[in-house]
């Protein structure tokens, strides 16, 4: 089964300082990856996706993220934090068997706070 | 572009009641999904579709029943409400097969109490 796992629950970090949100996955066959942000009464908000290529994938807000097929990993990045991404992430992969109708599976969500 | 529109944005229901939330897209996505998210638990599957006539259980189907009949609607119906359906409601809709390589977008949710 497809599965996304974010280890930590909450995340703090100063402003200015850079951030990162752990991510890894389980899956058989290619991953497709995806982070999400979600504001306070909101609902999600797409900020970038991994499908094949370059490792390395810039999104939206100034945010990126690393695929490392090696550790099974989609950490989301940003060199310097602001007070205003201080919100929920999620990350998420999509089951590109047939059989499930291309589900998205979510991660449990990581708490991001950056401290002014 | 409306994108996901969800109907109503908060309610609350007594124990028994039935009622539906609506989702509708203006995508053309062939996939919609429902979701519930209570703290510490993420995003949890509920239903989904593939398309008009396809509807398929997801993680936690119990209580709730979907239809599609249409590609733009799909409603999520609470047959008998409990307090353990208190939760904040998400609506979901994507391209799939071929194009599966893309997001998927979310409405606004629906906050939903049951006492």
């Amino acid at each position: 089964a497809q599965s996304v796992a974010q280890p930590e629950d909450q995340v703090n970090v100063a402003e200015g300082n850079p951030l990162t949100v752990k991510c890894t996955y389980s899956v058989s066959g290619n991953p497709y990856l995806f982070w999400y942000v979600q504001y306070p009464n909101r609902g999600l908000q797409f900020l970038l996706k991994y499908i094949t290529g370059d490792n390395l994938v810039k999104g939206s807000y100034g945010f990126e993220a690393e695929f490392n097929k090696s550790q099974t990993s989609f950490h989301l990045k940003k060199p310097s934090a602001l007070v205003s991404d201080s919100a929920l992430y999620f990350c998420a992969v999509r089951d590109m068997t047939a059989n499930t109708g291309n589900q998205f599976y979510f991660g449990t969500g990581t708490s991001l706070t950056v401290i002014p | 572009n409306a994108g996901v529109t969800q109907t109503p944005k908060f309610q609350v229901l007594k124990t028994g009641q039935s009622m539906t939330l609506q989702c509708a897209q203006d995508m053309n996505h062939e996939y919609m999904s429902w979701y519930r998210q209570d703290p510490g638990m993420g995003l949890r599957l509920i239903h989904y579709s593939v398309g008009a006539g396809i509807t398929d259980q997801g993680e936690v189907p119990n209580g709730y029943n979907v239809s599609r009949s249409t590609t733009e609607d799909f409603p999520l119906r609470l047959l008998s409400a409990a307090p353990s359906q208190t939760s904040v409601y998400f609506c979901a809709s994507s391209y799939t097969g071929y194009w599966a390589n893309t997001e998927a977008f979310f409405g606004q949710g629906t906050r939903l109490t049951v006492v």
